[in-house]
This record gives structure tokens, C-alpha cells and sequence, in this order.
């Protein structure tokens, strides 16, 4: 079975400031997507960037960025220039591909404070 | 283009009660998926719907829990006899289908049992 950890419970980063979250997988396909979701107080969850396996390139979306590792299984996501409005859980996501739609997997969550 | 919407937002019932979540789909959405999120954890995949068919409830407790998706109207997510553990936060996502395509989230509904 497919499992995604998230080894950072918490983190804090100072406002206009980067920060690095991370998130490991396992998996023994060769095609599938991965997802960053944000969680803020709401409890909405917000898709907030999403990669194919099969791209090389990473992906961005303004302030926001990750880094595949596909060999070593690893997708962090990158926020730059933080804001008081990232604040909130970060999870990352695994879902297979090739086999039409599937569950996401999801990781525990990384609660992300910034500091004013 | 309205988002997926679930209702009721919170919901509390007595332990041995039953509860109903729906969740209506955005426009063009077929696809329904429900998770379910306990306290300080992640999302649980439990069910996986199209219209009028489940695909996958690899993730549903066998007992006490159901759903549906019927042709005309919401997903309904159906708990009898609730107990104390199945307070938690219920997420339905929806996709127009299609393996690329991405999960648009509900707002969710907190559910309480006394």
C-alpha cells in the first residue's frame, strides 16, 4: 500500500521569509500525481499545487513551488515570501495513476505558523 | 461556477442515532469521493462513487456506514447507530472524471456525537 509521511508536525517561518515542507512517499508504481493541500482554520481543504510523476519539470504556482525527487521518493513544497495568510495545515498527497480515477493518500500534516 | 457543497456544516446526534451527510458535486463533477479527517489527522479515503454505482469502499467500515450517489440529487453519506469515534470532520471531493483530473474539496461537515 501506497503511504506518504509528513516529518514535520510544525513549523514557523518569519513573514516575507522561505520555508521548506517536506514529504516522503512509497510507492511501487511508476505513474502517478502528487498534491500540496492547505488546511487553514476554516478547515477547507485548498489545493494549492499538484505534479504528474511522469514530468520532469517541477511544478510552480506563484509563490509556490515544489521539489520531485522522483529517485528518492521525496516532494517538498517551497513557499517564498511568506504570509500571514499561509498559516495553516499543509498536507501532502499521493494518488496513483493508470488505473483511472483513485483515492487520494494522504500525509498527518504540517502546521505552518507565521510570524508577523 | 459553484464549488462542492456539503451540508449540514455541523451536525450533532446522540450515541446510537443516525446521521446523513450529503454532498452535491460541482457542475460536471460525476466523480465523488468521501474522507474522513479525526482530530490532528490526516485525510481517510473511505468511498468512491459515480452516479448510481459505488467504485470503491475499500476505506468504509463494514458495519453501520453507507452511501450513495443516486441519478438525480446529492451523495449521501449515511452513518446508523453512531458512536462516540465517529465524531470527526467528513470531506467529500468531487472530479468530472477522467485519470488526470484533480479532487475539488467540500467544505466538510464536523460531526459530534454526544
Amino acid at each position: 500500500a501506497q503511504t506518504v509521511t509528513q516529518s514535520q508536525p510544525e513549523m514557523s517561518v518569519q513573514e516575507a521569509e522561505t520555508v521548506t515542507l517536506s514529504c516522503t512517499y512509497d510507492t511501487s508504481e511508476s505513474d502517478y500525481y502528487l498534491f500540496w493541500y492547505k488546511q487553514p482554520p476554516s478547515r477547507q481543504m485548498i489545493l494549492v499545487i499538484r505534479q504528474e510523476a511522469y514530468k520532469q519539470q517541477n511544478a510552480t504556482e506563484n509563490r509556490f513551488s515544489v521539489n520531485f525527487q522522483k529517485a528518492a521518493k521525496s516532494f517538498s513544497l517551497k513557499i517564498s515570501d511568506s504570509q500571514l495568510g499561509d498559516a495553516a495545515m499543509y498536507f501532502c498527497a499521493y494518488r496513483r495513476g493508470f488505473s483511472g480515477n483513485t483515492p487520494l493518500v494522504f500525509g498527518k500534516g504540517t502546521r505552518l505558523s507565521v510570524i508577523a | 461556477n459553484a464549488g462542492v457543497m456539503q451540508n449540514p456544516r455541523h451536525l450533532v446526534r446522540r450515541r446510537g442515532q443516525e446521521a446523513r451527510l450529503r454532498c452535491s458535486p460541482m457542475k460536471g463533477h460525476s466523480h465523488v469521493y468521501w474522507y474522513r479527517q479525526l482530530p490532528e489527522e490526516g485525510l481517510k479515503f473511505m468511498v468512491y462513487l459515480q452516479k448510481e454505482n459505488i467504485i470503491d469502499e475499500s476505506g468504509m467500515p463494514k458495519e453501520r456506514f453507507s452511501a450513495e450517489f443516486p441519478k438525480e440529487g446529492p451523495s449521501i453519506l449515511r452513518i446508523q447507530q453512531v458512536v462516540r469515534g465517529d465524531s470527526a470532520a467528513y470531506f467529500c471531493a468531487s472530479s468530472p472524471g477522467g485519470e488526470r483530473e484533480t479532487q475539488y474539496f467540500g467544505p466538510g461537515t464536523r460531526l459530534l456525537v454526544l
